[in-house]
């Protein structure tokens, strides 16, 4: 987990109100992600950025909205309009100044696990 | 359609046996092979890549993993159980022909490793 923070740990959110997870990393690494983990269904790829400024839909993107102003910040909101949101929610980030981008390992954050009342 | 196979939900294994966890995967061309480890509420750990080279790779926590090329798998292995390597375990594929700078990752469901004193 080190090099990645999330913030909260936990979050509890009445339906019809938007919240926004924290992702910050020190490790100067040029891609983030976020994914959700529901049981049994493993990681699902929400929105990942490759630069400061630009960012990705993933595979589940409905309902969730995401800003990358600076490199080392990555917040992700979770809308109203996302109709199951409660989840664990995963922050990575990867890539260095060495070796080619696809061969970049993905580290983690130790996850905000959300749910709604 | 490109997957990673998971084909064991759970594994249960003695304090002290050799543990296999299986992967396989259904890309073509030459992926790069990752293992990851997750403990409760915690976020992801990597464990290990497969980049080129030797099929047997060694990781973190006296981990390992062979990839096997023609049987398109990439098994996690480590010759003796501790009850603490009890945990999820992930395996993900990052296809080699992926255009430009692109670092998705496909990702296996997850296989639950028991360890039993």
């Amino acid at each position: 987990d080190g090099g990645i923070t999330q913030s909260p740990k936990y979050l509890f959110r009445k339906e019809g109100q938007n919240v926004t997870l924290s992702c910050e990393q020190n490790l100067n690494h040029d891609a983030m992600y976020w994914y959700r983990q529901d049981p049994g269904q493993g990681l699902r790829l929400i929105y990942y950025s490759q630069i400061v400024n630009d960012f990705q839909k993933g595979d589940i993107a409905e309902g969730y909205s995401v800003s990358r102003e600076k490199k080392e910040s990555f917040p992700l909101t979770v809308t109203s309009a996302q109709k199951n949101p409660t989840a664990f929610y995963l922050c990575a980030s990867s890539g260095g100044t060495s070796g080619h981008p696809s061969t970049d390992t993905q580290y983690f954050g130790p996850g905000t696990r959300l749910t709604v009342l | 359609a490109q997957s990673v196979a998971q084909p064991e939900d759970q594994v249960n294994v003695a304090e002290g046996n050799p543990l296999t966890v299986k992967c396989t995967y259904s890309v073509s061309g030459n992926p790069y092979l990752f293992w990851y480890v997750q403990y409760p509420n915690r976020g992801l750990q990597f464990l290990l890549k497969y980049i080129t080279g030797d099929n047997l790779v060694k990781g973190s926590y006296g981990f390992e993993a062979e990839f096997n090329k023609s049987q398109t798998s990439f098994h996690l292995k480590k010759p003796s159980a501790l009850v603490s390597d009890s945990a999820l375990y992930f395996c993900a594929v990052r296809p080699r022909q992926n255009a430009g700078n692109n670092r998705k990752l496909i990702w296996g469901l997850g296989t639950s490793l028991a360890v039993n004193p």
